[in-house]
């Protein structure tokens, strides 16, 4: 079958970097995508890697190495407002995304 | 400006009845989704549709509907049928279904069946 495994929760202090990791076992492969979501709100696109390295857009960064079915998402200087969900989702075969449950960031001052 | 629009927000029904939820987009994007979230759980796809007047199913359509009338709108009833309907719904929508474009959601109807 297939699956995305995230850690449930993560905790994180204002102004430290966090890395959420994210393991992938799919029917094929075309991307991962990372979404950020705030509580009841819709999640929204943070990035898409589909080669293996690092991807950079400013305080986020993810990474991707397929063959071992790994990514993570990098968070630096952290900011109350980065409290939220994250979901890694894959691009699988037939161009479908499957998607992990979410790891919720908790920030503390 | 271009965007998802669900409507209600929040939703209360009783047990028993069907019940529509609003999707409007103004993208001009094709493809449209339909996910549910649950705590604890990962979205889950409900339905989807690549183009007008054609719809597929997705892992778990039981108990819901849809229809693709127009470009833009892409309404799900949730049935009687559906045994556990209580759930946050999300709408999405991208240029493609066949392509690596991200999808765009709309704000969630959170449905709560009494």
């Amino acid at each position: 079958g297939q699956n995305i495994d995230q850690p449930t929760e993560m905790t994180a202090t204002e102004g430290a970097i966090v890395q959420i990791n994210c393991t992938y076992q799919t029917s094929g492969f075309n991307g991962l995508f990372w979404y950020q979501q705030h509580a009841g709100e819709a999640p929204t696109f943070l990035s898409y890697n589909v080669l293996d390295g690092l991807e950079e857009k400013g305080r986020f960064s993810s990474f991707l190495s397929r063959s071992k079915g790994y990514s993570y998402l990098l968070l630096k200087e952290l900011q109350m407002k980065d409290s939220a969900s994250y979901l890694c989702a894959v691009l699988d075969s037939n161009y479908q995304l499957i998607w992990g449950a979410g790891t919720k960031l908790i920030i503390k001052p | 400006d271009g965007g998802i629009t669900q409507s209600p927000k929040y939703l209360f029904r009783k047990e028993g009845q069907n019940v529509t939820l609003s999707c409007e987009q103004n993208l001009n994007h094709d493809a449209m989704y339909w996910y549910r979230q649950d705590p604890g759980q990962g979205l889950r796809l409900i339905y989807y549709s690549q183009i007008v007047n054609d719809f597929q199913k997705g892992d778990i359509a039981e108990g819901y509907s849809v229809s693709r009338e127009k470009k833009e709108s892409f309404p799900l009833t949730v049935t009687s049928a559906q045994k556990n309907p209580t759930a946050f719904y999300l709408c999405a929508s991208s240029p493609q279904t066949v392509s690596y474009n991200e999808q765009f959601f709309g704000p969630g109807t959170r449905l709560t069946v009494l």
